[in-house]
């Protein structure tokens, strides 16, 4: 299985900060990169894939970058709605697998 | 407007087996390109690929689980039905089914999702 692991864990920031979650591949997964987002209550919901691509709806302040087996998923001004969990997800062979989150949490 | 929403039994004895059923709209799992997922969740944990059927009756199961698990759909009821058997309490999680992001020729994760729903194992 690949195994994907994201940095930080957690962390604090505050509105209109700039915040930069990395995701790494235990393998090449070229672009087959994607990034969620978890609030409680709130159904999953998409807001990268293949890497870079934006899913419709989503706010431009959201941005991911990478290929091979390093991603990044940042955020240019942080919003309120955006303190949640983000998780990464490769697609490019099953078992699919994700990171183990990132919590952003407010300062 | 794509909906799913997962139902279930909320509680299961260990060793029983457990039936979740997705039923969705919006989407016909007879179309080319189309695909259903289930993902789980366990307490204050990560998130965890199941199982994935596609429109052509294609199956993909987590290695890990596969002996356990089995995915069927049924495209006039609309629904996706997840089987896990011989449960135990590790398995108490949030059960999630969810569509399948699907760019030509290429499946890129889920991009609509049910709410979810909680099955505990417990005796």
């Amino acid at each position: 299985d690949i195994q994907m692991t994201q940095s930080p864990s957690s962390l604090s920031a505050s509105v209109g900060d700039r915040v930069t979650i990395t995701c790494r591949a235990s393998q090449s997964i070229s672009s087959y990169l994607n990034w969620y987002q978890q609030n409680p209550g709130k159904a999953l919901k998409l807001l990268i894939y293949a890497a870079s691509s934006l899913q419709t709806g989503v706010p431009s302040r959201f941005s991911g970058s990478g290929s091979g087996t390093d991603f990044t998923l940042t955020i240019s001004s942080l919003q309120p709605e955006d303190f949640a969990t983000y998780y990464c997800q490769q697609s490019y062979n099953t078992p699919w697998t994700f990171g183990q989150g990132t919590r952003v949490e407010i300062k | 407007q794509i909906t799913l929403k997962e139902s279930g039994p909320t509680l299961v004895k260990p060793t029983q087996t457990l039936t979740l059923t997705c039923t969705f709209s919006g989407f016909s799992l007879s179309t080319s390109g189309v695909g259903v997922g289930w993902i789980r969740q366990p307490p204050g944990k990560a998130l965890e690929w199941l199982a994935l059927i596609y429109w052509d009756d294609d199956k993909r199961y987590s290695p890990s689980l596969k002996s356990r698990l089995t995915i069927t759909k049924d495209t006039s009821k609309n629904q996706v039905v997840l089987t896990m058997t011989n449960m135990d309490p590790v398995d108490t999680a949030t059960y999630y089914c969810a569509h399948l992001k699907w760019l030509p020729s290429t499946p890129y994760g889920f991009d609509y999702w049910g709410q979810g729903t909680l099955v505990t194992v417990s005796s």
